[in-house]
């Protein structure tokens, strides 16, 4: 069994501060890592991938992979509660297939 | 292009009643995935398809649950009989290319209620 964990929190950060969202995998041959967003009530929306050790920035955001020790981490710079949501963090497998394994999720509050 | 487009949005049915949802794919999208989530669960997929054929449907909970995809543009999930336990949000999304690269877009997904 693939696994994806991540802290179902919730993560509660004020304004303007940094939120680190946190996830580990067991297949240590995994090969691309996807961060989703998902407000209450909506589906998931990709926000960032990254499939090479290292930062990868966007924006606010920047995804933080780290093959070694198998965890791929999500920050969140200038937190806005707009940002309040839930954050899936995604692995696709070894294997060939290129279907994803789902993590559970980390509920993150922004308050003012 | 307007998205994965899922119907119903909501579905409030009785324990023992069919349920059918309904699924338009990205159009030129060749992998078609439905998945079920839950507070208990999580995102669970269920069933995917390739070309409209299904690959693995090694998620699909029971034999009450069907699928299927007789053309490009169109799949449904059906469970019937529906059960209090099938309550979730089901969510159907669909990807143009097999890459390790490349990402799933979710439709709007379906709030399934059985009472």
């Amino acid at each position: 069994q693939k696994e994806v964990e991540q802290n179902s929190g919730p993560l509660s950060v004020p304004e303007g501060a940094i939120a680190s969202l946190n996830c580990t995998y067991s297949d240590r041959g995994s090969q691309s890592f996807f961060w989703y967003r998902q407000y209450s009530g909506k589906s998931p929306e990709l926000i960032m991938f990254i499939y090479s050790n290292g930062d990868k920035e966007d924006g606010r955001f920047t995804a933080q992979l780290n093959k070694a020790s198998q965890y791929v981490s999500l920050l969140i710079r200038d937190s806005q509660p707009s940002d309040s949501a839930t954050y899936l963090c995604a692995v696709i497998p070894s294997g060939g297939s290129y279907i994803p394994t789902f993590g559970r999720g980390t509920s993150l509050i922004v308050h003012p | 292009d307007a998205g994965v487009i899922q119907s119903p949005r909501h579905e409030v049915t009785e324990m023992g009643q069919e349920v059918t949802l309904r699924c338009k794919p990205i159009s030129g999208h060749d992998y078609l995935f439905w998945y079920r989530q839950t507070m208990m669960r999580g995102l669970e997929l269920l069933i995917y398809f390739n070309n409209n054929v299904p690959i693995d449907d090694s998620g699909m909970p029971e034999d009450r649950f069907s699928a299927k995809m007789p053309n490009a543009s169109f799949s449904t999930l059906k469970i019937q009989p529906s059960e209090p336990r099938d309550s979730a949000v089901y969510f159907c999304a669909s990807r143009g290319v097999k890459s390790a690269l490349d990402t799933q877009y979710f439709g709007p997904g379906t709030r399934l209620t059985v009472l």
